[in-house]
């Protein structure tokens, strides 16, 4: 199964900043199948990104993805301080079974 | 807009038998995929398995042996069994739509295995 490696483990911006989260897969994702979530305590996790960069409706345009092959991003554009939060990557190209990166997590600085 | 929610019991005991119910309301269960999922505590998401809609079943091999899924769509809903479970099963268990990635999620279940 593919294993995705999400960097950095903690991210300590400022509202307003720009935040760059990073998920690398041990091997090439199919179709660049791809999608980024993003999970606050004690919530279900809230469909940002799928297909590597096609926003998920009703998702701000502050956010974007990018990437293809091992390496995909996931851009937050000026931070709110509602986006403060984990946030997590899925491959789904290479499934059954679909797998998740370790998360990275958003903090306020 | 669908809704999920799951339920079922908060504490089992080792080696016995995890079950949960998720119930789905505003829309129709036909033709979709209907996921498991799991995360410990202060750790990452792991998918269990799903189900089509016409029972059709795929699940993590990791988990295989001890997973079954069944779903009621007269009832609009769908079941996890975990069979054997052990600390280790200790999590709040997801209910969700889709095939691929999700975008419809319940809010999740706290289940606690421990004597």
């Amino acid at each position: 199964e593919i294993v995705l490696t999400q960097s950095p483990g903690t991210l300590s911006l400022s509202p307003g900043e720009r935040a760059t989260l990073s998920c690398r897969a041990s091997e090439r994702v199919g179709s660049n199948y791809l999608a980024w979530y993003q999970q606050k305590p004690g919530q279900a996790p809230r469909l940002l990104v799928y297909g590597a960069s096609s926003r998920a409706s009703g998702i701000p345009d502050r956010f974007s993805g990018n990437g293809s092959g091992t390496d995909f991003t996931l851009i937050i554009d000026k931070l709110e301080p509602e986006d403060f939060a984990d946030y997590y990557c899925q491959q789904y190209g290479n499934s059954p079974p679909t797998t998740f990166g370790g998360g990275t997590k958003v903090e306020i600085k | 807009q669908v809704q999920l929610q799951e339920s079922g019991p908060g504490l089992v005991r080792p080696s016995e038998t995890l079950s949960l119910t998720c119930s789905v309301a505003g829309d129709s269960m036909s033709g979709f995929f209907w996921n498991w999922f799991r995360q410990p505590a202060g750790k990452g998401l792991e998918w269990i398995g799903r189900i089509y809609s016409s029972g059709t079943t795929k699940y993590n091999p990791s988990l295989k042996s001890r997973v079954t899924m069944s779903v009621d769509t007269s009832r609009s809903q769908f079941s996890l069994t975990m069979t054997f479970v052990t600390a280790a099963d200790t999590a709040v268990y997801f209910c969700a739509r889709g095939g691929s990635y999700c975008k419809h999620w319940g809010r999740g279940t706290l289940v606690t295995v421990s004597s």
